[in-house]
Parts: structure tokens; sequence; C-alpha cells
């Protein structure tokens, strides 16, 4: 069974500094998608990471993969106010159609 | 396009009654599934789907049917509402599970009273 963990589970920050999301999954995974999502909102599709290796970058925030360690990070670069969301990552299975996501880390950036 | 949409937004069930949560989506994707999202537990899959007459569950299926009948439509059945259903409903599509992008809809809050 795919057990997906994140860590921090909150993080507050100030603006202007740098500070990393982890994301571990359990077992293999060959596809890891970063998900955006504010209050009372829907979820809004970040990255979508399919080998090892892999990276991308979309402004402030840039995530990679490395499928060995079965680890996903979300660098946030230079953070402002309206980084503040909840960020989950989730791995789907190698073999099914099952995606399985982390607890959420509730980000707040502070001026 | 109107990419992923469910209805109802809001609804207040009592304990017992049977009620569906629409889901459509117009982007031809095979693959669709539910999720539920409670506090601080993030989204648990419910049941899936890869293409119309295929279905599945996923981690949390007991209390709830699914059916694919169309590629568009994927409704949520709940049978006989408990409490414990209470959450925010989200449902999702993918043309297909290799790696595209998968779209949430806007979600379905229900209360169970």
């Amino acid at each position: 069974e795919l057990k997906v963990e994140q860590n921090p589970l909150f993080l507050s920050m100030q603006e202007g500094k740098n500070y990393t999301i982890y994301c571990n999954y359990s077992t293999t995974s060959d596809r890891l998608y970063w998900y955006r999502q504010d209050p009372g909102k829907s979820l809004e599709s970040l990255f979508v990471l399919l080998s090892n290796g892999a990276v991308k970058q979309e402004g402030r925030l840039m995530a990679s993969l490395d499928t060995k360690a079965r680890l996903s990070t979300l660098h946030i670069t230079a953070a402002v106010h309206d980084l503040s969301a909840t960020y989950f990552c989730a791995a789907g299975e190698t073999s099914g159609s099952r995606l399985t996501f982390g607890e959420g880390t509730q980000l707040t950036v502070n001026p | 396009n109107a990419g992923v949409t469910q209805t109802p937004k809001f609804q207040v069930l009592k304990t017992g009654q049977s009620m569906t949560l629409q889901c459509a989506q117009d982007m031809n994707h095979e693959y669709m599934s539910w999720y539920r999202q409670d506090p601080g537990m993030g989204l648990r899959l419910i049941h899936y789907s890869v293409g119309a007459g295929i279905t599945d569950q996923g981690e949390v299926p007991n209390g709830y049917n699914v059916s694919r009948s169309t590629t568009e439509d994927f409704p949520l059945r709940l049978l006989s509402a408990a409490p414990s259903q209470t959450s925010v409903y989200f449902c999702a599509s993918s043309y297909d599970f290799s790696g595209n992008t998968i779209y949430f809809g806007e979600g379905s809050w229900l209360t169970v009273v």
C-alpha cells in the first residue's frame, strides 16, 4: 500500500525567505503531483513529475523528484504573501490507477 | 470550457437518507475519480474509473456506490447517509493515469445531521 508523508504540516515564513516542503512516499511510484489549495477552494495543479531527476519550475516554486530516495521536494524562493495556501503532494501507484495524497502543508507567508 | 463540474455544491442530509453527487467532464477524459477531504487528513480516494463501464474501489469505498455508463459522467451515490460521511467531496478527471494532469472539480460540501 502506497503511503505519502509530507513535512512540515505547518509552515510559517517571512516574505523574502526560502524554504522547502518534503514529500516522502513508501513504495515505488512513477508519477508525483503537486497541488495548491486555497481555503474553501478546489485543488490547482502545480507540477507533474514523471522521472527520476525531474525538475520543474514555475515562478517562485520549483519541484524535484528523486525516485531512488522516494522523495519529492517543493522549494519556495523569496516567498510572497500570495503563496499562502495549503500544498499537497500525491503519488500514483506504478501498477494501477490509484492516487494517494499527503496530509498537506499549510503555508503562511507573513509580511 | 466547463472542465469538471460537480453538483450540488452544498447539501444537508438527514441520517439514513440517500443522495447522488453528480460529476461531469467535457474533456473526453477516460480516468475519473472521487475523493473526500476531511480536516488534517488530506484527500482520500473513494472510487475511481479508468473508462466507461469500469470502476474500482479506492481507500475508503464503504457506504458509497459509483457507476460509469458514459465517458462524461461519474456519479457518486451515498446509500444511507451517516454523520461520518460529512465531508467535502471532490471529483477529478484526467485523460489517463499515465502522468497527465489530473483536474479537480470545485467540490461538494456535504453535511449529514
